[in-house]
Order: C-alpha cells, then sequence, then structure tokens
C-alpha cells in the first residue's frame, strides 16, 4: 500500500518569505500526486496535481510543485507568501493499485505579517 | 453547482448515543468517500463507494461506524454507540469518473463532540 510522508509538521515564517514543504511518497508503480489546502475552518481545496508530463506543475495563488521520480518526492514552493496563505497543507497521491487518496499527515503554516 | 453538502455541521453528542452523518454528493459523481481527521491521526479514509457500492471499508475503526448509500445522491456515516474517541471531523467527498486521477471535491465536514 502507498503512503505519503510531509516532514514539517509546523511552518511559521514571515510575509515574503520564500515557503517550501516536502514531500515524499512510497510507491514502486505509477501514481498521481495532489497538493491540497485547508484554510482555517474551511474544507479541503485541490491546490495542483500531477498526472504526467512535465513535472513542475503550477498551481493556484503562485504554488507550484516539482515531481522527481527518482527522490518520491514532490515538494510544493511559492517564492514569496502571504498572511491568507496560513493554512494547513496536504500532500496526497493515488496509484494505479486502487482509487484510494491518501494523504500525508499535513504542514501547518503561519505567515506572520 | 452547491458542491458537496454535508449535515450538520457540528453535532455533540454523549457517549453511547447514535450519532448520523450525512452527505449529498455533486450531482453526477459516481465515486464518495468519507474521511475523518484528527490532530493525532490527520485525514484518514474510512470507507468509499463506487456507483453507490461500498468498495473498500478497511478504513472503518470498528463494528460501532457503519456507512450507507441508499442513492447516488444521498449517504450516511453512522456511529453507534458513539465513543469520546469519536470526536474528529468527518469529511465527505465526491469526484467523477476515475477517481485515480480525478481531484476531490470536499464538502465542509462535521464537527463530532462526544462528551
Amino acid at each position: 500500500a502507498q503512503s505519503v510522508s510531509q516532514h514539517n509538521h509546523h511552518v511559521i515564517l514571515s510575509e515574503a518569505a520564500s515557503l517550501e514543504l516536502g514531500c515524499n511518497y512510497s510507491y514502486g508503480g505509477t501514481v498521481n500526486l495532489f497538493w491540497y489546502v485547508q484554510y482555517p475552518g474551511q474544507h479541503l481545496q485541490l491546490l495542483l496535481k500531477y498526472f504526467s508530463g512535465d513535472p513542475l506543475v503550477k498551481g493556484i495563488k503562485g504554488f507550484e510543485a516539482e515531481f522527481i521520480k527518482s527522490k518520491f518526492s514532490f515538494n510544493l514552493r511559492k517564492p514569496s507568501v502571504q498572511w491568507s496563505d496560513t493554512a494547513e497543507y496536504f500532500c496526497a497521491v493515488t496509484t494505479t493499485a486502487g482509487n484510494k487518496l491518501t494523504f500525508g499527515g499535513g504542514t501547518r503554516v503561519l505567515v506572520k505579517p | 453547482d452547491a458542491g458537496v453538502i454535508q449535515s450538520p455541521r457540528h453535532e455533540v453528542t454523549e457517549m453511547g448515543q447514535e450519532v448520523t452523518l450525512r452527505c449529498k454528493p455533486i450531482s453526477g459523481h459516481d465515486y464518495l468517500f468519507w474521511y475523518r481527521q484528527t490532530m493525532m491521526r490527520g485525514l484518514e479514509l474510512l470507507i468509499y463507494f463506487n456507483n453507490n457500492v461500498p468498495i473498500d471499508d478497511s478504513g472503518m475503526p470498528e463494528d460501532r461506524f457503519s456507512a450507507k448509500m441508499p442513492n447516488a445522491s444521498f449517504s450516511t456515516l453512522k456511529i453507534q454507540p458513539s465513543e469520546p474517541r469519536d470526536s474528529a471531523v468527518y469529511f465527505c467527498a465526491s469526484t467523477t469518473g476515475n477517481s485515480y486521477n480525478s481531484p476531490l471535491h470536499f464538502g465542509n465536514g462535521t464537527r463530532l463532540t462526544v462528551t
């Protein structure tokens, strides 16, 4: 079965700082990768996804993620964060072995104004 | 589109009581998922349905939990009897087609507190 690891549980940074959140998955076959965001008090929303093609994918609100197959990683980045990026970020993966979307443990990001 | 609709938004109940959480998926979506979110365990998949049929319920914690999907527009998650450790936010999500590559659309969740 696949699993997803997010290295940082909490990240605190100031506005305009750069953000990078780590995500690694374990599965030997073909995967689809997702980043979801959960703003305080809200439900999860899709930030971006990777299915195939260019390993650098761009999502909403200036986020991007890079799929590095050799490292089983799909790190999320944003060059300059805003206070409104305060949220919890979840990496997730599906595989051809099933239809389940498996989530990482999440990373809480707090952006100080 | 109204999105995935869950009710109630908040539920407070006493230990031992039956709790029923409800979900209306997006019209046309043929996959429905129930997730539980806690601080300790994060997001856990409890069960998912395809065309109203339960496909994988391996995440259901124990026999106290049951889920049904009597039709394409309605699903319930029932806990009987409830226990304090069931306190969590329960999310319903739906998607269309092959959920392997279709993003999930989540509801706003039901925050359950069992005292």
